[in-house]
Order: structure tokens, then sequence, then C-alpha cells
């Protein structure tokens, strides 16, 4: 069975910093780009970050460029994000998401975590 | 960026009622969106693809339409679990990925 796994959610004071992690299992995680997605308190869905196969190619969304870092362990099936100067804007269920098909960004996400919860706050 | 905006914010259906949403992209996006069902304290699911290709497993009542700035989810008659919140979400711009604002469907 394909999964996600998610943590590393928690309480963080504004300017601070979390890593997140997303586990996977069940496919060939190298071969495939994944995504971090959040949805804050109530709202909808924004796409924060993507990382290619191979860990060689990233993008962030303008929200998080220069503060949050996607990258992944292949030898671990592990996606993470490294999230640094924490604003309370950033307070979010942050779901990883793999991308449906393989070795190509332009797909959408067939297999979502069940999200973890970060929380901005003094 | 592609603005995507859904439409309406809030669907009152009955069960087995047809349930018909609008999403709208800023600029063309081929046929490259995707629809997805959420429901409370879940993430979300993917339904549709390729605006029109059902995913695996999802029902024949789950049909997608349409291409280039204009997109239509339909739900031919509205089973209890189809209660739940739909996002439309383009991937043609796949650097700067976006979602509409969602329409919550509710029962009538």
């Amino acid at each position: 069975e394909v999964q996600l796994l998610e943590s590393g959610g928690g309480l963080v004071q504004p300017g601070g910093s979390l890593r997140l992690s997303c586990a996977a299992s069940g496919f060939t995680f190298s071969s495939y780009a994944m995504s971090w997605v959040r949805q804050a308190p109530g709202k909808g869905l924004e796409w924060v970050s993507v990382i290619s196969g191979s860990g060689d190619n990233t993008y962030h969304a303008d929200s998080v460029k220069g503060r949050f870092i996607i990258s992944r362990d292949n030898s671990k099936n592990t996606l993470y994000l490294q999230m640094n100067s924490l604003r309370a804007e950033d307070a979010a269920v942050y779901y990883c998401a793999k991308y449906f098909h393989s070795g190509t960004y332009s797909s959408t996400f067939d297999i979502w975590g069940q999200g973890t919860m970060v929380t901005v706050s003094s | 960026e592609i603005v995507m905006t859904q439409s309406p914010a809030t669907l009152s259906v009955s069960p087995g009622e047809r349930a018909t949403l609008s999403c709208r992209a800023s600029q063309s996006v081929s046929s490259n969106l995707a629809w997805y069902q959420q429901k409370p304290g879940q993430a979300p699911r993917l339904l549709i693809y390729g605006a029109s290709t059902r995913a695996t497993g999802i029902p024949a009542r789950f049909s997608g339409s349409g291409s280039g700035t204009e997109f239509t989810l339909t739900i031919s008659s509205l089973q209890s679990e189809d209660f739940a919140v739909y996002y439309c979400q383009q991937y043609n711009n796949w650097l700067a990925l976006t979602f509409g604002g969602g329409t919550k469907v509710e029962i009538k």
C-alpha cells in the first residue's frame, strides 16, 4: 500500500525553526517528485514546495522562498521541510504529497499524507 | 500566478440530487486541472485529473469536464458520503501550483 506519514509538527515561537519529515512507503520513492502543501485552519490549500525525484531541483512558493528548504533522502525514503524564520501566517496543517506520474512535475497529486500541524505563537 | 476561482462557495443539495461545481482559471491551463474531495480532519483525495479522467476507485457518479479556463465537476446523484469540500487545482504552471478556494457541498 502506498503511504505517506508526516511528523515533526508542533508549537514554535515566531522567528523559530522546525523540520518536518514525511516517510514514504509502497512505491519507488526516488522516481517521483514530491511536494509540500499546507492548509491554514479553516482555509484552502496552498502549494509550498516541490523537489525532483533525484533531489537535484527544488522550487518554493514566493511566500516561503528564502525561509523554507525542501530536501529528501532517497536512501531513507523520506522527504523533509526545513522551516526557518517562522511567522504567524505559516501556521497550518502541512501535507506531503506524491506526484501522480513519475519523472515529471506536470502532474497532480495522487497520494497525500495525513498532515502534521504547525502552530506559530508566542 | 494563475488564480483559480470556484463557485459557488457553498452548495446545498438533497441526497440523490445532482450537484454541479464550477472552477474558472485566470488564464488557460489546457486540461491540466484536477479535482479533490476533502472531508473534515482528512487529507484531500484525488477525484479527477486531466480535467475529465477519474482517479482509481472513484465512482462513476463523479465526472469532470472543460478545458482552457472553464471547468465543471458534476456529481450525478449525491450520496451521504459525498458531502464534503471540493477543490480544483491547476498544474499547467507546475512551478506555481494553485488551488481554488473550495466549494462546500452540504446537505439541504
